[in-house]
C-alpha cells in the first residue's frame, strides 16, 4: 500500500510562472488536505478536499491558489503568478479518520 | 481563532538526557495529536490523546493530556540521536482539518 505520493518533489519557477503541484492520497482515502510550511515554522492549512468538493479553503490566499480534487486523477494545487513569498514546503495528507498521513512534500522555490 | 501555544521552541540535548515539549491551548480541546517531523523530511503521526488526563507511552515517549483539556505534554526519556527533529502538537478545527503548534526543533548532542 503506497504512501500519499507528492509530486515533484522540488520545483523551481521564476516570478510571475505558474506552479502545479500534485497529490495523491493512499488507496482507500478520499479526503485530501493542502498545508504550506515556510522555513523554520509550522504547518499551515490551507484547504481541504474530497472528490470533486472543496470542504475548507479558509486557508487558502484569496488571489493566486486554488485547489483542485477531480474524480480521477491527483488532487492539484496550482498557484498562479508565483511571487518569492510563496517559496515554501507544500505538503498533502491524505486521512481514513482522525489521523493525517503526510507526503514527502513539494519544496517550491521561486527565483 | 485558534491558539496553541508550544514550548520551548529550541532544545538541545546532551544523548541520554531527558526532553520535555509542551502545547496550550485557550480553549477546551476535543482532542490533540503530536507529530514528528525530521530535518527534510515531513510529518509523521504519533499519537492522539482524547480523554482528560489521558497518558499513553510508546516505548521512551509519554503524552499526556491535561485534565481540563487545554494542555499537553510530550516527554521522551534518555533521549538517543535518532529523537532529532521537530515535535508538533495538532488540533483539530472546522472540517477535520489540522491546526498546529510552532514546533518544538530537538537538538540531541552525542
Amino acid at each position: 500500500n503506497a504512501g500519499v505520493m507528492q509530486n515533484p518533489r522540488h520545483l523551481v519557477r521564476r516570478r510571475g510562472q505558474e506552479a502545479r503541484l500534485r497529490c495523491s492520497p493512499m488507496k482507500g482515502h478520499s479526503h485530501v488536505y493542502w498545508y504550506r510550511q515556510l522555513p523554520e515554522e509550522g504547518l499551515k492549512f490551507m484547504v481541504y478536499l474530497q472528490k470533486e468538493n472543496i470542504i475548507d479553503e479558509s486557508g487558502m490566499p484569496k488571489e493566486r491558489f486554488s485547489a483542485e480534487f477531480p474524480k480521477e486523477g491527483p488532487s492539484i494545487l496550482r498557484i498562479q503568478q508565483v511571487v518569492r513569498g510563496d517559496s515554501a514546503a507544500y505538503f498533502c495528507a491524505s486521512s481514513p479518520r482522525d489521523e493525517q498521513f503526510f507526503g514527502p512534500g513539494t519544496r517550491l522555490t521561486v527565483l | 481563532g485558534q491558539q496553541v501555544m508550544q514550548i520551548p521552541q529550541y532544545q538541545h540535548v546532551q544523548e541520554g538526557e531527558d526532553f520535555t515539549t509542551y502545547c496550550n491551548s485557550s480553549t477546551t480541546l476535543s482532542n490533540i495529536q503530536w507529530y514528528k517531523q525530521r530535518p527534510g523530511g515531513h510529518p509523521v503521526f504519533l499519537i492522539q490523546l482524547v480523554k482528560s488526563g489521558e497518558v499513553k507511552k510508546q516505548k521512551r515517549l509519554t503524552f499526556q493530556f491535561g485534565e481540563a483539556k487545554k494542555n499537553s505534554s510530550l516527554h521522551i526519556t534518555a533521549t538517543q540521536t535518532t529523537d532529532v527533529g521537530t515535535y508538533f502538537c495538532a488540533v483539530q478545527t472546522g472540517a477535520n482539518n489540522l491546526f498546529f503548534g510552532t514546533g518544538t526543533r530537538l537538538t540531541v548532542i552525542p
